[in-house]
C-alpha cells in the first residue's frame, strides 16, 4: 500500500519552461515533506522540503507548494535547466508522531529537452 | 570523509551466500539509516539507529537481514543465505540528529544475487 504516490513516471520538458512534478499522500500523520534529486549511480540529494504548517516554500528556480486538504503536493522548477535531468522522489515524515524515517513515493525522472 | 561512504559499490554472489554492506556516515550524524531500492522503485526504509542502538528495525524484510553499528559510527547490514530477490541497491544514509527529515545519502552499494 503505497503512503507516497508519484503518479507519473516521467516527465519531459523543453528548457527555459517550467517543469512541474506532482506527489499525493495517504497518511494523514505526514507533517514534513521533502523532494530528493536523483542521478545515475549517485545517492539521492536533498532538494527543498516543506513542512506541514506552511503551504509554499521558495529556494531560487525550486519552489514546493502543499496542500493539505487534498494530501497533494508538487515541486515547480522555473526556468527548467538541461541539468535538472534527474528522477525525481518525493518523501513524507510523521515527525509529530516520533517515527524517524521518510516514506519515499517510487520517483519521477524528468527530461530537460533543449 | 565529505560525505556517507559505502562499500562495496557493487557485490556479485551467488544464491545462499552471506553479505555484508557497510556505511561510514558524516563525521558527528549521530543518526543512521539503512534504505533498499529495487529497480524502478523508490527507496524503501529497512532500520534506523540513533547512535549504536536500532531505533526502529521495522524495515528488514525478515530474519535473513541484520545490522549493526557497534561505536556509534560505521554500521554494516548483513544478508544471510541470499536470495535473488534481495539484488537491489542498499542505500545509507546519515542524519545531525535524526527526526529532521534531511537525510544525507551515499551512493549505494549495488547487489546482484545470482
Amino acid at each position: 500500500d503505497q503512503q507516497v504516490k508519484q503518479n507519473s513516471p516521467s516527465l519531459s520538458v523543453q528548457e527555459g519552461r517550467i517543469s512541474i512534478l506532482n506527489c499525493d499522500y495517504t497518511n494523514s500523520m505526514f507533517d514534513y515533506f521533502l523532494w530528493y534529486k536523483k542521478y545515475p549511480a549517485e545517492g539521492p540529494t536533498f532538494l527543498i522540503s516543506i513542512s506541514s504548517i506552511k503551504d509554499k516554500n521558495e529556494d531560487g528556480r525550486f519552489t514546493v507548494f502543499l496542500n493539505k486538504s487534498a494530501k497533494h503536493l508538487s515541486l515547480h522548477i522555473v526556468p527548467s535547466q538541461p541539468g535538472d535531468s534527474a528522477v525525481y522522489f518525493c518523501a513524507a515524515s510523521a515527525l509529530r508522531g516520533g517515527a524517524d524515517g521518510l516514506t519515499f513515493g517510487k520517483g519521477t525522472h524528468l527530461i530537460i529537452q533543449p | 570523509g565529505a560525505g556517507v561512504s559505502q562499500t562495496p559499490s557493487n557485490k556479485v554472489t551467488e544464491k545462499g551466500k552471506y553479505v555484508e554492506l557497510r556505511c561510514d556516515p558524516i563525521s558527528g550524524h549521530t543518526a543512521l539509516y539503512w534504505y533498499r531500492q529495487s529497480l524502478g522503485q523508490g527507496p524503501e526504509f529497512l532500520i534506523y539507529f540513533q547512535g549504536t542502538g536500532a531505533a526502529d528495525d521495522s524495515g528488514l524484510p525478515n530474519d535473513r537481514f541484520f545490522a549493526v553499528r557497534p561505536e556509534g559510527s560505521v554500521s554494516t547490514l548483513k544478508i544471510q543465505r541470499t536470495e535473488r530477490g534481495d539484488s537491489a541497491v542498499y542505500l545509507c544514509a546519515s542524519s545531525l540528529l535524526g527526526g529532521s527529515g534531511e537525510l544525507f545519502f551515499g551512493e549505494g552499494s549495488r547487489l546482484t544475487v545470482l
